[in-house]
């Protein structure tokens, strides 16, 4: 079945560093991706998305490119702020937009 | 973008009573509602997922007679736990979708349900 690997952290930055969150996957035909964003005591927000190879999604500064031949949606932002500390989930949805599978989820902690 | 609403926020409640949960879209209408869980720090678990008009699926070792699902309009679906005990506590998310059959397009979340069993 479908699935999604990502880097499960801690992972600690200092305000304004680099960010990546490393996500591969795997599924048959052409999956759509999803990052989302949960904040402490909230739910789920999307964050971006992409639905077919070679596109790029982007947020508020974050940016992931859908690269089938790697199937990896690998998320990055340039200059990360305290405000972006959060748990990241990368997800994915079949064809038809059912079977939606979670990876576990990277926590970022960012300080100041 | 469509939002998703869930009440209540945060429910407290003693064992061997029941907890319903609603999900309401609020500005759009769902043809397919799902429910997740979550437990602490660690990511998302479909238990079922809920057509309009019609019986939840439930996912492979979640109770179909512990966890009732009602979908009874479009826009509204509850999650029910009966007979609750302190390993039901957790976090509860739902989520709905618009499509036709069967072809969903984006599934908007709601906050979440923190549910704590005394």
């Amino acid at each position: 079945g479908n699935s999604v690997t990502q880097m499960e952290g801690p992972v600690t930055l200092s305000e304004e560093a680099f960010l990546t969150i490393n996500c591969t996957y795997t599924a048959t035909g052409y999956p759509s991706l999803f990052w989302y964003v949960q904040y402490p005591g909230e739910g789920l927000q999307l964050l971006l998305k992409a639905t077919k190879a070679d596109d790029k999604g982007s947020n508020k500064g974050f940016e992931a490119t859908y690269r089938k031949e790697t199937t990896s949606f690998h998320l990055e932002k340039g200059s990360v702020q305290v405000s972006d500390s959060a748990v990241y989930f990368c997800a994915l949805t079949d064809n038809y937009g059912q079977n939606f599978v979670f990876g576990p989820g990277t926590r970022l902690s960012v300080l100041p | 973008g469509a939002v998703v609403s869930q009440h209540p926020s945060r429910v407290i409640c003693k064992s061997g009573t029941s907890v319903k949960i609603e999900c309401r879209s609020l500005d759009f209408q769902a043809t397919t509602m799902f429910w997740y869980r979550q437990f602490p720090k660690k990511s998302l678990m479909l238990m079922a997922t809920s057509n309009e008009g019609s019986k939840a699926t439930y996912e492979q070792g979640v109770e179909k007679d512990k966890f009732l699902i009602n979908h009874a309009s479009l826009t509204l679906s509850t999650l029910t736990v009966t007979s609750a005990h302190p390993e039901d506590s957790s976090f509860y998310i739902c989520s709905a979708a618009t499509g036709l059959a069967g072809v969903y397009n984006e599934q908007f979340f709601g906050p979440g349900t923190r549910l704590t069993v005394l």
